[in-house]
């Protein structure tokens, strides 16, 4: 069935540096991959995404990578600060309204 | 207005209660989902509605009844639940065929 990996599960960088989160998809029809960031006890927050005919996105310190033939894409995050601690979760779409959805990494910015 | 609205925030209920859970949203979004979310989850998929008609049901226990009124009203009725079912419900919104999503900020439901 379909599936979608997420790694890490959890991950501490400090202040400033960048930080990285990697998926892995199953079906190859999937064509749409967004990301969303949801804080303790709020809503998930729709923070970047990207279509199956681009290889790359960017909005200021956030970036997203697809790799189709490898079924991989990662959401790259430079510069972090603390407001950036959360728990972000990628997912892949196929089929319009329904998102598989990874299971979450928590990302943590130490001061 | 870019906000999906939920009501109440919180809500506690006894097993044998009927209550209701209420989205709205002023986006113009012809789309509109529930979602379970437990603990350290990814948000589950319960319900999808499509022009205000019901398009997908992953299969979602009957005690839970979504509703669709209006293009900007979306409920959940809720009876006879489980203690398991204690959860945050999340409402979203999107554009029919456009795939972003736009969550609410949740109901967090706890079954006693």
């Amino acid at each position: 069935g379909e599936n979608v990996e997420q790694h890490p599960s959890t991950l501490s960088v400090q202040e400033g540096d960048s930080a990285v989160i990697k998926c892995t998809y199953s079906d190859s029809a999937s064509n749409y991959f967004p990301w969303y960031k949801q804080e303790l006890g709020k809503r998930p927050q729709l923070i970047i995404d990207i279509r199956s005919n681009v290889g790359e996105k960017k909005d200021q310190r956030i970036a997203v990578t697809l790799n189709k033939t490898a079924k991989h894409f990662s959401l790259h995050i430079t510069e972090t600060q603390p407001e950036d601690s959360a728990v972000y979760f990628c997912a892949a779409s196929k089929r319009v309204y329904k998102y598989i959805f990874g299971t979450g990494t928590r990302l943590k910015v130490l001061a | 207005d870019t906000e999906v609205t939920q009501t109440p925030k919180h809500l506690v209920m006894g097993m044998t209660n009927k209550k209701s859970l209420k989205c709205e949203q002023h986006m113009g979004h012809r789309a509109m989902y529930w979602y379970k979310q437990k603990a350290k989850k990814p948000p589950e998929l319960m319900f999808v509605y499509s022009y205000e008609k019901l398009s997908i049901n992953e299969s979602v226990p009957s005690r839970f009844s979504p509703e669709c009124p209006n293009s900007s009203l979306l409920n959940l009725h809720l009876h006879a639940l489980q203690p398991e079912d204690s959860a945050l419900y999340l409402c979203a919104s999107s554009q029919v065929g456009g795939p972003e999503a736009f969550f609410g900020q949740g109901t967090r439901l706890t079954v006693v």
